[in-house]
């Protein structure tokens, strides 16, 4: 079965620091990989998504993170983090391409400190 | 372009009642799928509908039904409502049944049970 873990359920950096949030993942099948991204008050928002074609994948807003099967970790990166990027982050996955049945993480508050 | 439409936005129930959530996905898309996030929790997987068929459930109880229509739109059931059934419902959709990930969620409807 699926499952996927975030470490950490408040992160805070400072302003123009390095935003690191970490997803580890557990499937008998290769995963596909997701990170949403949820303001207050709204939807959830993709930021990116792993489909196995490139193992480091480029979202919105400066974001990116790295599939590391070794590792079994999808862990969310931004080199200089910006008062914006304050709200809850989520890690997801799903077994099979396409499949709407996604398992997410518990999430990551990000807390931004001027 | 509209997005992914849910009403009501909020509402209160006792324990015991019936509710009725609402979803109208983004105009072209034919699959709308519900999730259930509890406060302080990843979303979990309700239902997928495609076609107005049930594609998919997650683990939740027979008291949970939905239905899709013609024109693609959803409803959620909820049958005797606990007190844990308060929680934030979101709806998302997406052009097909099965798809590159991107699920398209609407800003949910909140649910509280006294």
């Amino acid at each position: 079965a699926q499952s996927v873990t975030q470490l950490g359920s408040h992160v805070s950096v400072s302003e123009g620091a390095l935003v690191l949030l970490r997803c580890n993942y557990s499937s008998s099948v290769p995963p596909y990989l997701f990170w949403y991204v949820q303001y207050p008050n709204q939807g959830l928002q993709l930021l990116l998504k792993y489909t196995s074609a490139a193992t480091l994948v480029k979202g919105i807003n400066g974001f990116e993170a790295e599939f590391k099967k070794s590792e079994t970790s999808f862990h969310l990166t931004k080199p200089s983090a910006h008062m914006s990027d304050a709200a809850e982050y989520f890690c997801a996955s799903t077994a099979i391409q396409g499949a709407q049945k996604l398992v997410f993480g518990q999430g990551t508050r990000l807390t931004i400190n001027p | 372009d509209a997005g992914v439409t849910q009403s009501p936005t909020h509402l209160i129930k006792t324990r015991g009642q019936q509710v009725t959530l609402r979803c109208s996905p983004i105009s072209g898309h034919k699959s709308v799928s519900w999730y259930q996030q509890v406060l302080g929790q990843g979303p979990q997987f309700i239902f997928q509908y495609y076609e107005k068929e049930e594609r998919g459930r997650g683990n939740f109880p027979d008291r949970f039904s939905a239905r899709q229509f013609p024109n693609y739109s959803s409803e959620l059931n909820v049958n005797a409502l606990l007190l844990g059934d308060s929680a934030l419902y979101l709806c998302a959709s997406s052009p097909g049944q099965m798809n590159t990930g991107e699920l398209f969620f609407g800003e949910g409807s909140r649910l509280t049970v006294l």
